[in-house]
């Protein structure tokens, strides 16, 4: 595709409930990455593939927190048993990996947890 | 581990003018690139600004451009003939070159543009 793509564009939810976020790379860019962030704030590094492995998760808050990869495709993050303190909007980033530094990100998912 | 730090957590300029924005980081690693990202009210992050450190010329991209000092390791960002469209998070950014390394990001300078 053109760009990076998110689903859903927002998210509501009831505290307790599992939620899945949606992440479509660019075509052809190894490198995803997945952030944070909450109101006014800055980005905070959840976890980053390259392929479908994840040779760095440090940044995943709890293990409520899980992503997953498929190929060199479509990523998921998944929270299960949200807390209020999980509402954020959340990131997707991709880059070609070695190619180009630069990441391009996605316009997020804003997750509400109510 | 690197750092990536924006002193100015908020600002506030009148169209037209010219504003400087700051950034600092740390590395003990020679090879790196920088980047500057611009975050609108539309949330959307896009790619202001790139320099390569092993680059002495600053980088320019239209009214933005950049004073990066590699012994002060300060990487600032201005932009020049400011526009309301300016108004937005912006974030001073840091990756490792040849490294199966993530961005470092800083914490974001808020800008307001005012009419």
């Amino acid at each position: 595709g053109a760009g990076v793509s998110q689903s859903p564009s927002n998210k509501v939810t009831e505290k307790g409930k599992d939620v899945e976020l949606r992440c479509d790379p660019i075509s052809g860019h190894t490198a995803l990455y997945w952030y944070r962030q909450r109101l006014g704030q800055g980005l905070e590094f959840l976890i980053y593939f390259q392929g479908n492995s994840a040779p760095d998760k440090s940044g995943l808050p709890s293990d409520r927190f899980s992503a997953e990869r498929t190929g060199e495709s479509v990523s998921t993050l998944t929270i299960q048993r949200t807390q209020q303190e999980d509402s954020a909007v959340y990131l997707c980033a991709s880059r070609q990996y070695y190619a180009s530094y630069e990441q391009y990100f996605g316009p997020g998912t804003r997750l509400t947890v109510t | 581990a690197q750092t990536v730090t924006q002193s100015q957590p908020e600002m506030s300029v009148q169209e037209a003018e010219t504003v400087t924005l700051s950034c600092t980081y740390d590395t003990s690693e020679s090879n790196y690139y920088l980047f500057w990202y611009k975050q609108p009210p539309s949330r959307q992050m896009i790619l202001v600004i790139r320099q390569e450190a092993y680059k002495q010329q600053n980088a320019t991209e239209n009214r933005f451009s950049v004073n990066f000092q590699k012994a002060a390791k300060s990487f600032s960002l201005k932009i020049s003939d400011s526009q309301l469209g300016d108004t937005a998070m912006y974030f001073c950014a840091f990756v490792l070159m040849n490294r199966d390394d993530k961005i470092i990001f800083g914490k974001g300078t808020r800008l307001h543009i005012l009419p």
